[in-house]
């Protein structure tokens, strides 16, 4: 099993670009998230989908969306990316049924915004 | 919605030695406490969890303890070794769909 994984690794866009994050995961788990991860500010969620068909806001979701494409896929857009979206995001999953909360990540994506 | 407090934020030790890494949570409600250990490049791995019917679970060399009526819980690593070095990170579950994050810990381990 490759568990979670995301493309690209790395990115560099201009202020304004627009790109697609991908994120896929094999362990048939019902939810996925997605976090962004700055120093000292730790990880942020920024959208999740609780089970395939729904998604929902997390703490950040400002400059974001999502698509849930099926119950493997879930890819995070910028539609116009700013320099305060340079980050390391990454995508998680978990099985969130019969108490099974244990998030695996996935090893992240490190965009740049200049 | 629930809040993690996480201290200290960053730890040095010497290999051999033990360390505490602490954390407060708000919502009683929360029923699940994870910690996750991120090494360089690499995104979290589980580490070892407790849930709220449990005061303490041990792993080897780690183990966490759980205060509800304080609302905190704390990750101790003994003997500790280089290889330990990384950020922690501890969470809480309360119910939804979500984990609540701290803003995590670095800890060093010298030789």
């Amino acid at each position: 099993n490759a568990g979670v994984t995301q493309t690209p690794k790395f990115q560099v866009l201009k202020t304004g670009q627009s790109m697609t994050l991908q994120c896929a995961q094999d362990m048939n788990h019902n939810s996925m998230y997605w976090y962004r991860q700055d120093p000292g500010m730790g990880l942020r969620l920024i959208y999740y989908s609780a089970s395939e068909g729904t998604t929902d806001k997390g703490e950040v979701p400002n400059g974001y969306n999502v698509s849930r494409l099926n119950k493997r896929e879930f890819s995070l857009r910028l539609e116009s990316a700013a320099p305060s979206q340079t980050s390391v995001y990454f995508c998680a999953s978990s099985e969130n049924l019969r108490e099974d909360y244990e998030q695996y990540f996935g090893p992240g994506t490190r965009l740049t915004v200049t | 919605g629930e809040n993690v407090e996480q201290h200290p934020s960053t730890l040095s030790v010497q290999e051999g030695d033990s360390a505490v890494i602490k954390c407060t949570y708000s919502d009683s409600a929360s029923n699940y406490f994870p910690w996750y250990k991120q090494e360089l490049g690499k995104g979290p791995q589980l580490i070892i969890d407790i849930r709220s019917n449990v005061g303490e679970k041990k792993d080897q060399r780690i183990a966490v303890t759980l205060n509800k009526t304080a609302k905190h819980f704390s990750l101790h690593i003994t003997e500790t070794q280089p290889e330990d070095s990384a950020v922690y990170f501890c969470a809480a579950h309360s119910g939804y769909s979500t984990l609540t994050f701290g803003k995590g810990t670095m800890l060093l381990v010298s030789p």
